[in-house]
């Protein structure tokens, strides 16, 4: 059980097109999901947390026009980079909190979605 | 990351123990976590453990907790070639905090 999918896993696109991950928990509903940004060797940094049905909350320095969250469903939340650069070009990674039934405060990570952006 | 310290790199000899540490900063941190990263994937959660809680025990893992030096500890037991990843710990306080990740190499 808690499962958390990605799609796409891996993802090559140009400079200035915009591109949209899915994040998806396969067997609960998660009213909170979390999106991360990691680049190589170094830790997981939190971008912003979504929320179902009202508005994402941004980390510091996240630019919430750049990286626009939607959380339609208690099972789906997309991150969509708009007008990627190759700056945006990393490893991002979602996770998702069981809404109920199971511990809020455990987070279950998707496999990641690698952008590379040309 | 800033807050969650845990060394670079740990090489091990296979079948041996490894010893994963990490300090954090916030005593009032109420779970603490260890995770998994094997390379190009995503995060898988090892073990937690609730900071009432000194010790916890699954299988081939330990996890000690030393809440007045703020130190958690992973450790795994006869560590297998499989077990090389990235190793993980964070806190919750709130939202998670990861610390910058230990790079473990079992040597066959």
């Amino acid at each position: 059980g808690a499962v958390v999918s990605q799609h796409p896993s891996w993802v090559i696109c140009k400079s200035g097109t915009s591109v949209k991950i899915e994040c998806r928990s396969l067997d609960f509903q998660a009213t909170t999901m979390f999106w991360y940004r990691q680049f190589p060797k170094q830790s997981l940094m939190l971008m912003a947390t979504s929320n179902e049905g009202s508005k994402a909350t941004y980390e510091q320095g996240v630019e919430k026009d750049k990286f626009l969250i939607n959380h339609a469903s208690l099972t789906l939340s997309t991150l969509t980079v708009t007008s990627a650069h190759p700056e945006d070009s990393s490893f991002y990674i979602c996770s998702a909190s069981p809404t109920s039934g199971g511990r809020q405060e455990t987070q279950y990570f998707g496999p990641g979605t690698r952008l590379l952006v040309l | 990351g800033e807050d969650v310290e845990q060394s670079l790199f740990l090489s091990v000899r296979e079948g041996d123990s490894s010893v994963i540490n990490c300090t954090y900063t916030d005593s009032s941190s109420t779970y603490l976590y260890w995770y998994k990263q094997e390379p190009g994937a995503g995060l898988q959660l090892l073990t937690y453990i609730f900071s009432n809680m000194d010790m916890k025990q699954d299988q081939r893992l330990t996890v000690l907790l030393n809440k007045k030096d703020k130190h958690l500890s992973l450790r795994i037991a006869d560590t297998q070639t499989g077990d090389s990843a990235i190793y993980f710990c964070a806190e919750m306080r709130g939202k998670f905090y990861f610390g910058s990740g230990t790079k473990l190499n079992v040597k066959p």
